[in-house]
């Protein structure tokens, strides 16, 4: 399987505790994107990476999540101090984009769905 | 205003239908349009993109878009049961590379 893998598919965490979960993109891609989506809504952008470097950040990203993605392979999304409204699927997506691209189709992980207890 | 909206479900077509799927976007410098098909429980998958305007099709699926009127649609024909999900339209500026995503259209294929 050469698609995006995301780990853990599941989380469940009490209020409080601290989650990570990780991204595998594909093979060749150079961007790696994170969204959130909750039930009944569009995902979310949260940021995304060109190689090691993050290049923008949603405002929904607070001081409590944390991405990064060290040599530009997998990526990790860390949430410290989880609070209920985080409860939701993480997605992880990644694209190949290059100065004379003329695609950007971003391919999407599994995702992991993580409940707040 | 919504930045992407997307015409309200759900949406129920017999099957062999042609199943219409509406989506506008508020921001003139969008360049890129995409569609997603989710099933429950599932990610996106992607199943159309388009950057010009005018038609792309690719098997049972149209994509049309219309920049002028900000306008994208995706056409299903001879709708299947396996069809039934939630369709996603995701839109790119040219500046940017986030998707923004509209919350989904329902749509059902009756046999």
């Amino acid at each position: 399987d050469t698609g995006v893998s995301q780990d853990p598919r599941h989380k469940i965490t009490k209020r409080g505790q601290n989650v990570t979960f990780r991204c595998d993109p594909i093979s060749e891609h150079n961007r790696l994107y994170w969204y959130r989506q909750t039930l009944g809504q569009g995902p979310e952008f949260l940021t995304y990476f060109q190689n090691e470097a993050q290049l923008e950040k949603s405002r929904l990203l607070s001081d409590r999540f944390s991405a990064e993605r060290p040599k530009g392979s997998f990526s990790t999304l860390e949430i410290q101090r989880t609070e209920q409204g985080d409860s939701a699927m993480y997605l992880c997506a990644s694209s190949l984009e290059w100065v004379r691209t003329s695609s950007y189709e971003q391919y999407f992980g599994p995702g992991t769905r993580l409940t707040v207890t | 205003q919504k930045e992407v909206e997307q015409n309200s479900g759900p949406l129920s077509v017999p099957e062999g239908a042609i199943a219409s799927l509406n989506c506008t976007y508020s921001d003139r410098v969008s360049q890129s349009f995409f569609w997603y098909r989710q099933y429950s429980g599932k990610s996106p998958e992607l199943i159309m993109s388009i950057y010009s305007n005018g038609d792309k099709e690719d098997g049972r699926f149209t994509a049309q878009l219309n920049k002028a009127s900000q306008y994208v649609s995706l056409l299903i024909r001879d709708s299947q049961p396996s069809d039934s999900a939630t369709y996603l339209c995701a839109v790119r500026e040219t500046s940017g590379s986030r998707l923004t995503f509209g919350e989904g259209t329902q749509l059902t294929v009756n046999p």
